[in-house]
């Protein structure tokens, strides 16, 4: 059974530095990565998919890497606003067509 | 383009009463999926249904719960009797083509929040 971990469980940075959130995944035998933004009393939005052919994508100031070897991706994002605030979840899919998600990275950017 | 459709977005109710959960997915999408999201947790799947078929279900408390999706289009999900545990946030989501092998994003809508008392 795929077993998704996101790293740190919660961060609070100063506006303007640039932050890593990490998921790792047990099963490496993935089709694609998805990285979400979640704010509170909303649903989930999609940032970056990254499909298990690919490295990395970009979107704007947030860039995701995925490592399938190591099971790892990251979600990179740079000169943080407070906007940004939200909790950030990773899915993972594989075979069983079941996107797996991680418990979320929860942050915080204050002015 | 309308995305996914969730109604109630809040409901309370007293334990054992019934309870139910519309969604209406964005149109052309296949795939639709049911999640559970406890707080702090991420979402669990509950049900996944290929157009009207669901394909995996082996998370749904079949005692309890039930879910349906009508002409491959929108779903209901069901909860009776409710018990205190199942107060949490149910997703709706869906997706062009789950058998997709890449590039399937997937599309949530703003949840059904639920509070059993």
């Amino acid at each position: 059974k795929q077993e998704v971990t996101q790293i740190p469980a919660a961060l609070s940075v100063p506006e303007g530095e640039n932050l890593v959130l990490n998921c790792s995944f047990t099963d490496s035998a993935i089709y694609n990565l998805q990285w979400f933004r979640q704010d509170p009393g909303k649903g989930l939005t999609s940032l970056l998919l990254i499909q298990s052919s690919q490295r990395e994508q970009t979107s704007g100031r947030l860039n995701a890497s995925l490592d399938k070897s190591s099971g790892r991706s990251t979600l990179y994002i740079a000169a943080s606003q407070p906007g940004d605030s939200a909790t950030y979840l990773c899915a993972v899919e594989g075979g069983s067509y079941i996107p797996t998600f991680g418990r979320g990275t929860s942050l915080i950017v204050h002015p | 383009e309308a995305g996914v459709v969730q109604s109630p977005r809040y409901k309370i109710i007293e334990k054992k009463q019934p309870v139910a959960f519309w969604c209406n997915p964005i149109s052309g999408h296949n795939t639709l999926y049911w999640y559970r999201q406890n707080l702090g947790q991420g979402p669990e799947l509950l049900i996944r249904y290929e157009n009207e078929e669901a394909v995996d279900d082996s998370q749904l408390p079949k005692d309890r719960f039930s879910a349906e999706r009508l002409k491959g289009v929108d779903s209901t999900l069901k909860i009776q009797p409710a018990e205190l545990g199942d107060s949490a946030v149910y997703l709706c989501a869906s997706s062009l083509d789950s058998t997709v092998r890449s590039g399937n994003t997937i599309y949530f809508g703003e949840g059904s929040w639920l509070t059993v008392v």
